[in-house]
């Protein structure tokens, strides 16, 4: 399969800080990449859609101030937390999909998990 | 509007035994395709099988298929000759096909613990 990968893996941050996490598709072209959060024991809640060179589509009760995305080209999506606070403290997870696909598959990068202090 | 319902939070299985996961679906889309993603503790998901809804056949990859049974709109996950590694949560997602750029629907997932 395609692989996504996503950096950093851990981060850990203070209160009032920001915090950008990294997502690239490696061997192809992602014409859209997905930011979903997932809170422990629960599934995946979707934060937001991008397309390259275009502004996201945040989904209901995301904060689009609070959550940057920029889906800067075709392989790099960038997600940025400003001014975290504890209740961030989450595991974020992107996704990337490609119109080239067969399947129209969406593939996931390993993760970010973020705790804010 | 769709919806994927995974009614197992839990599941226990004996190492070498075959094990199915259920899902359930609800669109009223006429073209889609159906998913299932694997997510260890680690935490990232691996994409296991799919099935489009205008596939005759059920979908198989090495010990995954899927029992994919359109008018009761399930698509179960069949584990075979489960092994330890396949402890794990497992998720059904759907997403309508040509439709741009919609996001997959997850299911709530179900935990597949195997048992030595």
């Amino acid at each position: 399969g395609a692989v996504v990968s996503q950096h950093p893996s851990r981060v850990i941050c203070k209160s009032g800080t920001s915090v950008k996490i990294e997502c690239r598709s490696l061997d192809f072209q992602a014409t859209t990449m997905f930011w979903y959060r997932q809170f422990p024991k629960q599934s995946l809640m979707l934060m937001a859609t991008s397309n390259e060179g275009s502004k996201a589509t945040y989904e209901q009760g995301v904060e689009k101030d609070k959550f940057l995305i920029n889906h800067a080209s075709l392989t790099l999506s960038t997600l940025t937390v400003t001014s975290a606070h504890p209740e961030d403290s989450s595991f974020y997870i992107c996704s990337a999909r490609a119109s080239t696909f067969s399947t129209d598959t969406q593939y996931f990068g390993p993760g970010t998990r973020l705790t804010v202090l | 509007a769709q919806k994927i319902t995974q009614t197992q939070p839990g599941m226990f299985v004996q190492e070498k035994e075959a094990v199915t996961l259920d899902c359930t679906y609800d669109t009223s889309d006429q073209s889609y395709g159906l998913f299932w993603y694997k997510q260890p503790s680690s935490g990232e998901m691996i994409f296991l099988i799919y099935q489009g809804s205008y596939d005759e056949q059920n979908a198989t990859e090495g010990r995954y298929s899927l029992n994919f049974q359109k008018a009761r709109k399930s698509a179960n996950l069949v584990i075979s000759a489960s092994q330890l590694g396949d402890s794990a949560m497992y998720f059904c997602a759907m997403r309508p096909l040509n439709s741009g750029n919609t996001p997959l629907v997850f299911g709530k997932g179900t935990r597949l613990s195997v048992i030595a």
